[in-house]
């Protein structure tokens, strides 16, 4: 099985103030990886996510992640956050032949004016 | 296109009683799962299903119950609620190489209160 750790339970950050969630995973086997954000009192949306070729993988709203395979991260970064940010993001992984996903247990992004 | 789709996105219940939650998806999708999300504790899987007719327990499948009858449809039983089920749930489908990759498409939960 995959387990996955975000060692940041709670991120607060200044506006267009750069910024980065951690996530490390843990598996045997080749991995998928993914991020997901959730907004207050909304379902989970992906983000972005590694599935293979390119380590850095981008979002369309300027986040970006790099998969390291010899650190087993997959850390998350914006140069520049805006209000809007403000959110709850998930970092998960699965294994290329697997059909569940193992959600980390969150990182809550606060946004300061 | 709906997606997934979740009923009732709120509910109290009483200990001790019964109820379902309703999940369905217009994608076609093979694979469908319940989550629990508890503040700190991240997503836990409850249960999941691979197909029509094919279901399996995940990390927390205790005093719940699920059934597969129909592609779209996934709904999750509560039998006897206890006041440790408060919480919220998402229902997720999937679909085996979908976008290269298992990607999950996520309902937009249900928030239970056991009182």
């Amino acid at each position: 099985a995959q387990s996955v750790t975000q060692l940041d339970s709670q991120v607060p950050v200044f506006e267009e103030a750069p910024v980065e969630l951690r996530c490390n995973y843990s598996s045997s086997v080749s991995v998928y990886l993914f991020w997901y954000v959730q907004y207050p009192n909304q379902g989970l949306q992906l983000l972005l996510k590694y599935l293979s070729g390119s380590t850095l993988v981008e979002s369309i709203n300027g986040f970006e992640a790099e998969f390291n395979k010899s650190q087993t991260s997959f850390h998350l970064r914006k140069p520049s956050v805006h209000i809007s940010d403000t959110a709850e993001y998930f970092c998960a992984v699965s294994s290329v032949t697997g059909n569940q996903f193992y959600f980390g247990t969150g990182t809550s992004l606060t946004v300061i004016p | 296109n709906a997606g997934v789709t979740q009923t009732p996105k709120f509910r109290i219940l009483k200990i001790g009683q019964s109820m379902t939650l309703q999940c369905t998806q217009d994608m076609n999708h093979n694979y469908m799962y319940w989550y629990r999300q508890d503040p700190g504790m991240g997503l836990k899987l409850i249960y999941y299903s691979v197909g029509a007719g094919i279901t399996d327990k995940g990390e927390v499948p205790n005093g719940y119950n699920v059934s597969r009858s129909t592609t779209e449809d996934f709904p999750l039983r509560l039998e006897l609620a206890a006041p440790s089920q408060t919480s919220v749930y998402f229902c997720a489908s999937s679909a085996p190489g979908q976008d290269g990759g298992y990607g999950y498409t996520f309902g937009s939960g249900t928030r239970l209160t056991v009182v």
